[in-house]
């Protein structure tokens, strides 16, 4: 067990609709980073959070946001949902965002749209 | 850019046999290069990092990683394989920002009995 929890699990909805996924970093964690992987893509960074504030963007899309709020959880946002959205999303955490700290992922949430 | 390959998408390993998941980087300056296991249905589970000094490095469930920056790999090691070793092995960078993570493909181990 990293620490990172990761609800739900499991996500089954249609498109076009909107689902919010949540994450608790490690317990003094301050950085989130938020990744997908799926069997064409590969794992993909999409986006990072360090103390509230977005850090970087990766391979986002428009449809997608995210933010973490002042107790350090995040949440990531994906409306107008296609298809091709389902994919295994994963959050992960680091005390900062420095290049020799690793990362502490969860359990992912598995999303499929319908 | 920044980037990892690894050039084996599955290695079929018997048990007790030594075991290698190859990886090599691209990057420009330090590379701060790690190992994560992927097992079914489950997140990823940090290995071992590379992040300066001796080039062998050592890691969790017995794992180890030879850093050569002559021939830019961090491969993947372990002296005797086990059954519960299966899964999927990535190999990343860290980007020099200290943000994200930069993942090969991942390489798929079997161990078989």
């Amino acid at each position: 067990d990293s620490g990172v929890t990761q609800t739900p699990k499991h996500l089954i909805t249609a498109t076009g609709q909107r689902v919010t996924l949540r994450c608790s970093p490690r317990s003094g964690d301050l950085s989130v980073y938020w990744y997908q992987q799926s069997l064409d893509q590969g794992l993909q960074f999409l986006i990072q959070y360090y103390n509230g504030e977005e850090r970087a963007k990766g391979n986002i899309l428009e449809r997608f946001s995210a933010q973490q709020f002042p107790d350090l959880h995040s949440e990531l946002n994906l409306s107008s949902l296609e298809l091709g959205d389902s994919a295994l999303y994963f959050c992960a955490s680091s005390v900062v965002p420095t290049t020799n700290n690793e990362q502490f992922f969860g359990p992912g949430t598995r999303l499929t749209v319908l | 850019a920044q980037s990892v390959a690894q050039p084996e998408d599955q290695v079929n390993v018997a048990e007790g046999n030594p075991l290698t998941v190859k990886c090599t980087y691209s990057v420009s300056g330090n590379p701060y290069l790690f190992w994560y296991v992927q097992y079914p249905n489950r997140g990823l589970q940090f290995l071992l990092k590379y992040i300066t000094g001796d080039n062998l490095v050592k890691g969790s469930y017995g794992f180890e990683a030879e850093f050569n920056k002559s021939q830019t790999s961090f491969h993947l090691k372990k002296p005797s394989a086990l059954v519960s070793d299966s899964a999927l092995y990535f190999c990343a960078v860290r980007d020099l920002q200290g943000g994200k993570l930069i993942f090969g493909q991942g390489t798929e181990l079997s161990v078989k009995p």
